[in-house]
């Protein structure tokens, strides 16, 4: 398995100001990283897909990086809607084989 | 809008009983997950197949859990004798079998063992 870290573990910002967090991995035997949004009640949603270092993706108000040289990647939300409550987790591959391992996850709680 | 599918959505039973969860993979998907979501652990891997082959059920409790793909729509995580630790939510998740290809995950089967 691997460890992957993500921080904070929960935050709360209010609507309209914009935020960001981090996923933390080993930088070895690096394949791809990915970010999914889990709002309370539904399933996990994939948002990015990230494999080169120095990838920027981009959706909407979110978007993320990635730098597999020093194991992060950022997440930023920009102009927060309380639409954006929700848990964002980063997951990566061990190996080739597409089994991830799952961070804990960072919790977003948008106040209006 | 092709999408992972679940059922049943929400299952009680008593201990000791026989659980059955399905899942259809979104059609043209190679590979196909189970996990189930706890408190302590997160989201948790429990079994995948990759062209209806069964690659990895290290995560899951061998003597009480079984899963399988009779065929490529179908997928079943089967629970006998269930014990109340096994309350849960249950997703099944289906994807293009590489890690750079995202994971669709279906709605969940939630999951009371009284």
């Amino acid at each position: 398995i691997l460890n992957v870290e993500q921080s904070p573990q929960s935050l709360h910002v209010q609507e309209g100001d914009s935020t960001n967090f981090t996923c933390s991995f080993p930088s070895s035997n690096f394949y791809a990283l990915h970010w999914y949004r889990w709002e309370t009640a539904k399933s996990p949603e994939a948002l990015f897909v990230m494999t080169l270092n120095g990838d920027e993706k981009k959706k909407g108000r979110i978007s993320a990086t990635l730098n597999t040289k020093e194991g992060y990647s950022y997440l930023y939300i920009k102009g927060s809607q309380p639409e954006d409550s929700a848990t964002y987790l980063c997951a990566l591959p061990r190996s080739n084989d597409y089994k991830l391992s799952f961070g804990a996850g960072t919790t977003v709680t948008v106040r209006a | 809008d092709a999408r992972v599918t679940q059922t049943p959505r929400d299952k009680v039973t008593e201990m000791g009983q026989e659980v059955t969860m399905r899942c259809q993979p979104i059609l043209g998907h190679n590979t196909v997950f189970w996990y189930r979501q706890t408190m302590m652990q997160g989201l948790e891997l429990l079994a995948y197949f990759r062209n209806r082959a069964p690659l990895d059920d290290s995560g899951m409790p061998k003597d009480r859990f079984s899963a399988e793909m009779p065929d490529a729509t179908l997928a079943t995580l089967k629970i006998q004798p269930s014990e109340p630790r096994d309350s849960a939510v249950y997703f099944c998740a289906s994807g293009l079998g590489t890690s750079g290809n995202e994971q669709f995950f279906g709605p969940g089967t939630r999951l009371t063992v009284l």
